[in-house]
C-alpha cells in the first residue's frame, strides 16, 4: 500500500515553463488537495476535488490548474512559472467519512 | 474567516518532560480537531484525531478538547529529542476542508 505518491520529489524550473506535478493514491479516497507551504507560512490550499470530474479552487488557485479524469489521480498543473511559485508543494487525499490527511512526500520546486 | 491559531514557538523542553502544544480556533461549528507532526524537510503525518470534548490518549500523546473554550491542546509525555518537529493543529467544520494552523516548533534537548 503505497498511500499517496507524488513526482518528482524535485524541480528547477526557468520563467515561464510549464509543468505537471504528478499525485496519485490507492486507497480509494474520494477526497484530495494540493497544497504550499511557503517557510513560515503554514499550508495553503491550492485546488482539491471531491471525486472524478469535479474539482474546486482553494485559497491560492492562480498560476495554477487541475483535472481529476480519475479516482486515483490529481495532476497540478503550473502554467508560465513564476519565482512566487517557488514553493514546497503537498498532496494529500482523505476519505469521505471525515479521517485526517494522508499527505505525499511532497516536491520542491524552485523558479529562477 | 476561519482561523486556527498557534503560538510558533520554539517551545523547549528538556527530555522526558511533558511538551503541551496548544491551538484555539474561531468556528464554533468546528466538528474535527487533528494534530499532525511534521519533520523538517518532510510532510505531515497525522499523529492524532479527537471528535467529542475530553481527552483521547494514543501512547505517549493525549490530544485534549475543550469546545466550549475553542480550544484543543496535544500532550507529549516523556518526551524524547526524537519529537523535535513542527506540529500543525488542523479544524474542520461541516465541509471537507479543514483549516490548519501555521504550527508550533517543539525542541526536546538532551
Amino acid at each position: 500500500n503505497a498511500g499517496v505518491t507524488q513526482t518528482p520529489k524535485f524541480r528547477i524550473l526557468k520563467i515561464g515553463q510549464s509543468m505537471t506535478l504528478q499525485c496519485a493514491q490507492d486507497m480509494n479516497h474520494n477526497y484530495m488537495y494540493w497544497y504550499r507551504q511557503d517557510p513560515g507560512m503554514g499550508l495553503k490550499l491550492i485546488y482539491y476535488s471531491v471525486g472524478a470530474g469535479i474539482t474546486d479552487k482553494g485559497e491560492v488557485p492562480n498560476g495554477y490548474n487541475v483535472s481529476r479524469s480519475t479516482t486515483e489521480d490529481f495532476p497540478l498543473r503550473l502554467e508560465l512559472a513564476a519565482p512566487s511559485q517557488t514553493s514546497v508543494y503537498f498532496c494529500a487525499s482523505s476519505p469521505p467519512t471525515g479521517g485526517g490527511y494522508t499527505f505525499g512526500s511532497g516536491t520542491r520546486l524552485t523558479v529562477v | 474567516q476561519k482561523e486556527v491559531e498557534q503560538n510558533s514557538g520554539p517551545l523547549s523542553v528538556p527530555e522526558g518532560a511533558i511538551a503541551s502544544l496548544n491551538c484555539t480556533y474561531s468556528d464554533r461549528g468546528s466538528q474535527s480537531f487533528f494534530w499532525y507532526r511534521q519533520y523538517s524537510g518532510k510532510s505531515p503525518e497525522l499523529i492524532m484525531s479527537i471528535y467529542s470534548n475530553g481527552d483521547k490518549e494514543d501512547g505517549r500523546f493525549t490530544a485534549q478538547l475543550n469546545k466550549a473554550s475553542q480550544y484543543v491542546s496535544l500532550l507529549i509525555r516523556d518526551s524524547q529529542p526524537s519529537d523535535s518537529a513542527t506540529y500543525l493543529c488542523a479544524v474542520k467544520g461541516g465541509s471537507y476542508i479543514p483549516t490548519f494552523g501555521r504550527g508550533t516548533s517543539l525542541i526536546v534537548h538532551p
